[in-house]
């Protein structure tokens, strides 16, 4: 089974920090997904990525940025995290036009 | 209006029952349709996937899809309490354009 793994369940940083969650997957897909989801908002897509060093803006850019130097990783940094920014985040990858695997997603508050 | 629209719930039946979630969408290009599973704290899982109208069968698992009212649905048959999660529609274009989701449906399935 594809395992797609995020680095930490729960993470809580203060405002201000500069914060980097980390995603791996094992099955060479070459699209990889940063979803945050929020109670009445559903999933809400953030970054994604076709290929190494390319990076495409989803609904919701503002306060993000992303990193993929190797096709199993795929990086979201919150450049300076603020109270907004406590969610649920979502890492997924995919083949083609295959479904998505999720990671387990990691728990960001921000204080 | 929303891309796809779907009914928030809960919806709380009894084990043993049929169970209809559905989804409206509002983008005629889409071609894809998917059902997701989300557990309580956990990444959601690709129940079903289908492709153009029509029914899709998989154990107590039904997903039907109407392209000409642009509606999807699923249906659980004998619901168990394991079945209770939050349910997801996803839908896309073609390719590996991403996915995009319906705010999802809590289930409960009481014994």
């Amino acid at each position: 089974d594809v395992k797609v793994t995020q680095s930490s369940r729960y993470l809580v940083k203060r405002t201000g920090e500069k914060v980097f969650l980390e995603c791996v997957q094992d099955m060479d897909h070459e699209n990889m997904f940063w979803y945050r989801q929020d109670p009445g908002l559903g999933l809400r897509l953030i970054y994604f990525s076709y290929d190494v060093k390319m990076k495409e803006k989803g609904d919701i850019p503002e306060g993000y940025s992303v990193s993929r130097e190797k096709k199993e990783r795929f990086s979201l940094i919150l450049e300076s995290a603020s109270t907004n920014q406590t969610s649920m985040y979502l890492c997924a990858s995919r083949q083609g036009s295959g479904g998505y695997t999720f990671g387990s997603g990691t728990r960001l508050t921000v204080v | 209006q929303k891309e796809v629209e779907q009914d928030p719930g809960p919806l709380s039946v009894p084990e043993g029952a049929i169970v209809s979630l559905n989804c409206t969408y509002s983008n005629s290009a889409f071609q894809y349709f998917m059902w997701y599973r989300q557990y309580s704290r956990k990444g959601p899982e690709l129940l079903m996937y289908t492709y153009s109208s029509g029914n899709k069968e998989d154990g107590r698992f039904t997903a039907q899809v109407d392209k000409s009212s642009k509606y999807i649905s699923l249906f659980i048959r004998d619901s168990q309490p394991s079945d209770s999660a939050t349910y997801l529609c996803a839908v896309f274009h073609s390719g590996n354009t991403p996915l995009v989701f319906g705010k999802g449906t809590r289930l409960s399935v009481i014994a």
